[in-house]
């Protein structure tokens, strides 16, 4: 199975703030990652897929890059509704697996 | 608006079978290319991929399931299921059911549902 690791494993920041979570894989996946947002008792919602696609609806503070094994989501210019927890997801083979997640929390 | 939602029984004794369904709205789980997938997630740990179904039917399972897993799909009723055999306190976890695009592009799972319960216990 390829292995996805994020880090930070948890962050705090302000509002307005821009942080960056990182993703690698532990083989090459090319451009196959997602990004999905959690927030407790909702369901997960998908960010930005193919690396760097961001969904319809979804706002253009947000913004992932990488290919390879190494990913990035940037959001830039946090605002209370983004605290949340964000996993990477690989799609380049089955069986699909998931970072372990990054909590972004309120300082 | 695709809508899913999962439901079952929020507590499993162990040994027994896990069985959950998932039920799609504002859309018809035939229509479109689409996988219907499982996901559950332990708590304080990540997520995890169960499986997925296609309309037509067609499978495919996370290895680590070691057989003890089957997901079907029944398009007169728009559900697709989940069942988890011989389950242990392990398998305890919210469980939740997610569309997975399959349109060309890298697949990813667009809609989820809000997840369900799942605790193993005697």
């Amino acid at each position: 199975d390829i292995q996805m690791t994020q880090s930070p494993s948890s962050l705090s920041a302000s509002v307005g703030d821009s942080v960056t979570i990182t993703c690698r894989a532990s083989q090459s996946i090319s451009g196959y990652l997602n990004w999905y947002q959690h927030k407790p008792g909702r369901a997960p919602k998908l960010l930005i897929s193919a690396a760097s696609s961001l969904q319809s609806g979804v706002p253009s503070r947000f913004s992932g890059s990488g290919s390879g094994t190494d990913f990035t989501l940037t959001i830039s210019g946090l605002q209370p509704e983004d605290f949340a927890t964000f996993y990477c997801q690989q799609s380049y083979t089955t069986p699909w697996t998931f970072g372990q997640g990054t909590k972004v929390e309120i300082k | 608006q695709v809508q899913l939602q999962e439901s079952g029984p929020g507590l499993v004794k162990p040994s027994q079978t896990l069985a959950l369904t998932c039920t799609v709205s504002g859309g018809a789980i035939a229509s479109g290319s689409f996988y219907w997938s499982w996901i559950r997630q332990p708590a304080g740990k990540g997520l995890e991929w169960i499986g997925r179904v296609y309309t037509s039917g067609s499978t495919n399972y996370n290895p680590s399931f070691k057989g003890r897993v089957t997901i079907s799909v029944d398009t007169s009723k728009n559900q697709f299921s989940l069942k988890l055999r011989s389950v242990t306190a392990a398998d305890t976890a919210v469980f939740y059911c997610a569309r997975e695009t399959r349109d060309g592009t890298p697949n990813s799972f667009d809609i989820w549902g809000q997840g369900t319960m799942v605790t193993v216990s005697s």
